[in-house]
């Protein structure tokens, strides 16, 4: 099983819809959770983190977090095809520093 | 500088010969990751930095790779005798610790490493 689970897509959606992306973890000790955003070519761009459980709200973007059950998602408002790109989850382990897991990434396209 | 700065941007290697990558973090930024990520894959973690402290150096996959950070700003990941396994692009990534938290990783543009 792998430490940090992502769907890998491709997740289709149409302009104006919420896409919903989610993340299974696997270590009950992660501490820091985080979406990033990556445009091919590029690198990672941080869109949301969280660090409790419940949600957690910026602009069209909302993270949830439920340590119970080990899961993270995040729900995009109003998808815009700019939205298109792949989503990378990643938790953060206290080790004797601190060791970032991230998950394979969901491709996500918002059609026009 | 105002973000995290990587050179070279692109390498070309031969197999067998060893590369230096470069990292500038962000001024202040306590802590440093070093990340591999494969064409379709996530990044893939190497090591993590406190300032000169290398904490955490688990995901290194084989003796070939080496991190320092001597004055805790500028690292270079050093990876010698490379193989052609070893192409992939290298993020380097920086952050704040702040309540005994990770705050979040600003990411370098990356270097491309191709080995021949």
């Amino acid at each position: 099983q792998k430490e940090v689970e992502q769907n890998s897509g491709p997740l289709s959606v149409p302009e104006g819809a919420i896409a919903s992306l989610n993340c299974t973890y696997s270590d009950r000790g992660s501490q820091s959770f985080f979406w990033y955003r990556q445009y091919s070519g590029k690198s990672p761009e941080l869109i949301m983190f969280i660090y409790s459980n419940g949600d957690k709200e910026d602009g069209r973007f909302t993270a949830q977090l439920n340590k119970a059950s080990q899961y993270v998602s995040l729900l995009i408002r109003d998808s815009q095809p700019s939205d298109s790109a792949t989503y990378l989850c990643a938790v953060t382990l206290r080790t004797g520093g601190f060791k970032t897991i991230f998950g394979a990434g969901t491709r996500l396209f918002v059609k026009a | 500088g105002a973000g995290v700065s990587q050179s070279p941007r692109y390498k070309v290697a031969k197999r067998g010969q060893d590369v230096a990558l470069r990292c500038d973090p962000i001024s202040g930024h306590v802590s440093l990751f070093w990340y591999q990520q494969a064409l379709g894959q996530g990044p893939e973690f190497l090591t993590y930095f406190q300032n000169e402290a290398q904490l955490d150096k688990s995901g290194l996959p084989s003796d070939r790779f080496f991190a320092e950070r001597p004055e805790g700003s500028v690292s270079t990941l050093k990876i010698q005798r490379t193989q052609q396994e070893d192409s992939a692009v290298y993020l380097c990534a920086s952050s704040l610790e702040l309540g005994g938290r990770n705050q979040p990783q600003h990411f370098g543009d990356g270097t491309r490493l191709s080995i021949l």
